[in-house]
């Protein structure tokens, strides 16, 4: 009954190659995020998306890019991994004040 | 601009001990700001929130936190703090205009036995 999932946990993959990180939440919010939490522990939003909108961070290199299927999913796909963007990503959804947050996947590029 | 800042980056305190965390906050209009705890390799729980109403708002695993309008602060605060309580603290604020919560840098807080 896990409210916000996501997979993998973890993710060791090589400079260059693609890869995706799935969510979901079973809450029934509206928005979802992703975002992503450095080796200083920062946490930055990334993304953000409802069934209208999508709203990116300026700073996201568009090699990221966040898929939608459905309103209980945003996955966060990645084209041509660089050694930077190891980290933890998380993903997140709201209705009105109430955020939750996935567990994190923690991605290292090797 | 509107930001939210922890100005310590590692707090200790002894068993026992009461605890505060810092965070001051930087918006327009009226703030809503929260408290998240992110223990060894988890996701972020949710601890409390201020909307309105009484400054003193009270959270899970017996934190509370305190609004100041006039210092713009949102100080996290345990009377007594548990070995438990050990872990990374973000203070977060949902800025005017937008949807998303903006975390500050955190505090990561070691309770010494």
């Amino acid at each position: 009954d896990t409210a916000v999932s996501q997979t993998p946990k973890y993710l060791v993959t090589q400079m260059g190659n693609d890869k995706s990180i799935k969510c979901e939440q079973n809450l029934g919010h509206d928005t979802m995020y992703w975002y992503k939490q450095d080796s200083k522990k920062f946490l930055k939003i990334m993304f953000s998306y409802n069934n209208k909108e999508l709203i990116i961070n300026e700073t996201v290199p568009n090699r990221f890019s966040p898929k939608s299927p459905d309103k209980a999913h945003l996955n966060l796909h990645i084209n041509s991994l660089e050694l930077g963007d190891s980290a933890v990503y998380f993903c997140a959804s709201n209705h009105g004040l109430l955020y939750t947050f996935g567990s994190g996947t923690r991605l290292t590029v090797v | 601009a509107q930001s939210v800042a922890q100005p310590e980056d590692q707090v200790n305190v002894a068993e026992g001990n009461p605890l505060t965390v810092k965070c001051t906050y930087s918006v327009s209009g009226n703030p809503y700001l929260f408290w998240y705890v992110q223990y060894p390799n988890r996701g972020l729980q949710f601890l409390l929130k201020y909307i309105t109403g009484d400054n003193l708002v009270k959270g899970s695993y017996g934190f509370e936190a305190e609004f100041n309008k006039s210092q713009t602060s949102f100080h996290l605060k345990k009377p007594s703090a548990l070995v438990s309580d050990s872990a990374l603290y973000f203070c977060a604020v949902l800025l005017t205009g937008a949807n998303n919560l903006f975390f500050g840098t955190g505090t990561r807080l070691t309770v010494i036995p």
